[in-house]
């Protein structure tokens, strides 16, 4: 079975700070992809970002960008620059590889900008 | 609207109701997927289509839950004598493409309908 924890169930940042969102996942796959959702309250979750853990390098998407450490199972969100519209939810998600392309999602972190 | 789009937005159902709920995934899209989002949790797996086929309905959590895709477009979720533990928001997502590389098959999702049930 797959599992997805995300222990901090609240975070805060100054507008235009630097934020980290922590991760930890279980597995036994060795080939499956990793991402970032954000639910805004209007509640329609979009992709943040992504990463193939076959990929050693991290991946970026402008102010936002990813720290894998697979052998601790770890994949963390670091957002620079906190924007007020950044305010969400975030969730930590995880696809096999092997199977239909099923989301197995942690419990998620709301995430609040301060101005 | 290009968007993933679901019915109604909010649901209040009496306890042993049955009610539907209605997913209108991006035009042409292969893939529907259906999760169950609880209070304070995130979104968990329900059921899988790829076109009108239902290929995995392993996360329904009851008989009383039942996902069609007639024509394979269109998805209705429908949920027999509700009871309190069924409310939850239920999102619908889309994708492209059938099953294969994530990657290039992005899932998109709706806004949810929330049902709660008394």
């Amino acid at each position: 079975a797959q599992t997805v924890t995300q222990s901090q169930p609240e975070m805060s940042v100054q507008e235009a700070e630097t934020v980290t969102l922590s991760c930890t996942y279980d597995t036994s796959e060795n080939n499956y992809y990793l991402f970032w959702y954000k639910q805004p309250p209007s509640r329609q979750m979009i992709l943040v970002i992504r990463q193939e853990a076959y990929k050693q390098q991290n991946a970026t998407e402008n102010r936002f960008s990813v720290n894998f450490q697979k052998a601790a199972k770890s994949f963390s969100l670091k957002i620079s620059d906190s924007q007020l519209g950044d305010t969400a939810m975030y969730f930590c998600a995880f696809m096999k590889q092997s199977t239909g392309n099923q989301f197995y999602f942690g419990t998620g972190t709301s995430l609040t900008v301060i101005p | 609207g290009a968007g993933v789009s679901q019915s109604p937005r909010y649901k209040v159902a009496k306890r042993g109701q049955d009610v539907a709920l209605r997913c209108d995934p991006i035009s042409g899209h292969v893939s529907l997927f259906w999760y169950q989002q609880a209070l304070g949790q995130g979104p968990e797996f329900l059921t899988y289509f790829q076109n009108e086929a239902q290929l995995d309905k392993s996360g329904l959590p009851s008989d009383r839950f039942f996902a069609e895709r007639p024509e394979g477009s269109v998805s209705t979720l429908k949920i027999q004598r509700t009871q309190q533990e069924d409310s939850a928001v239920y999102l619908c997502a889309s994708s492209p493409l059938g099953t294969g590389d994530p990657l290039g098959n992005e899932q998109f999702f709706g806004p949810g309908t929330r049902l709660t049930v008394l």
